[in-house]
């Protein structure tokens, strides 16, 4: 099974800050890499898939890089509605598996 | 409009058994991977299962041998059977859409197993 280490577990920043999530894979998964937003009590959404391609209808301040092992996930100028936490997942090898979520707090 | 509307989440003793319902509309259940993922409360998330267009079924070794996943074409469903559940099961299930077997785009609203005696 792929191991998936996110970093920061959490983090609190002001609105209009740039916020900078890491995702590391423990081994290569080329780009095959998603990310999602998830708020209290609800299901998780679909922001970023194939590492760096915005999901239709999700803002274009959320955006994503990275391949092989290493990748990041930002949003460039951080509004109140983006309080969530955020989860890497890699869909290179079956089980797919999930980072342990970033919680972003303003 | 896609929705996938769940059901089937109880408080269950140990032992015990559960099935899970996954109603979708909007698209073909049995033309699209498919997948359970579930949540412990407060915890991240942690896929459970995923069945493939062709019928092909994985599952997550925590559950292998005891929940089976399914399908239903005529009434466009998808299904978790749980057995032998344990108290390390309690979760918010979610089902999902698998889009181009990659990509977790639509999600049910989540059904709360609760594993207790």
């Amino acid at each position: 099974d792929i191991q998936m280490t996110q970093s920061p577990s959490s983090l609190s920043a002001s609105v209009g800050d740039r916020v900078t999530i890491t995702c590391q894979a423990g081994q290569d998964i080329r780009k095959f890499l998603n990310w999602y937003q998830q708020k209290p009590g609800k299901a998780p959404k679909l922001l970023i898939y194939d590492a760096s391609k915005l999901e239709a209808g999700a803002p274009s301040r959320f955006s994503g890089s990275g391949s092989g092992t290493y990748f990041t996930f930002t949003i460039s100028s951080l509004q109140p509605e983006d309080i969530a936490t955020y989860y890497c997942q890699q869909y290179d090898n079956v089980p797919p598996s999930f980072g342990g979520g970033t919680k972003v707090e303003i | 409009e896609v929705q996938l509307v769940q059901s089937g989440g109880n408080l269950v003793l140990p032992g015990g058994s559960l099935r899970l319902s996954c109603a979708v509309s909007g698209f073909t259940v049995n033309n699209n991977y498919m997948t359970w993922i579930r949540q412990a409360p407060g915890k991240g998330l942690e896929w459970v299962s995923l069945i493939h267009s062709g019928g092909d079924t994985h599952y997550a070794d925590s559950v292998k041998g005891r929940f089976t996943i399914s399908r239903d074409k005529s009434n466009n469903t998808l299904y978790l059977q749980m057995n032998s559940l344990r108290s390390d099961d309690t979760a918010i299930y979610y089902c999902a859409r698998v889009r181009l077997a990659a990509h977790f785009d639509f999600w049910g609203q989540g059904t709360l197993v609760t594993v207790s005696s």
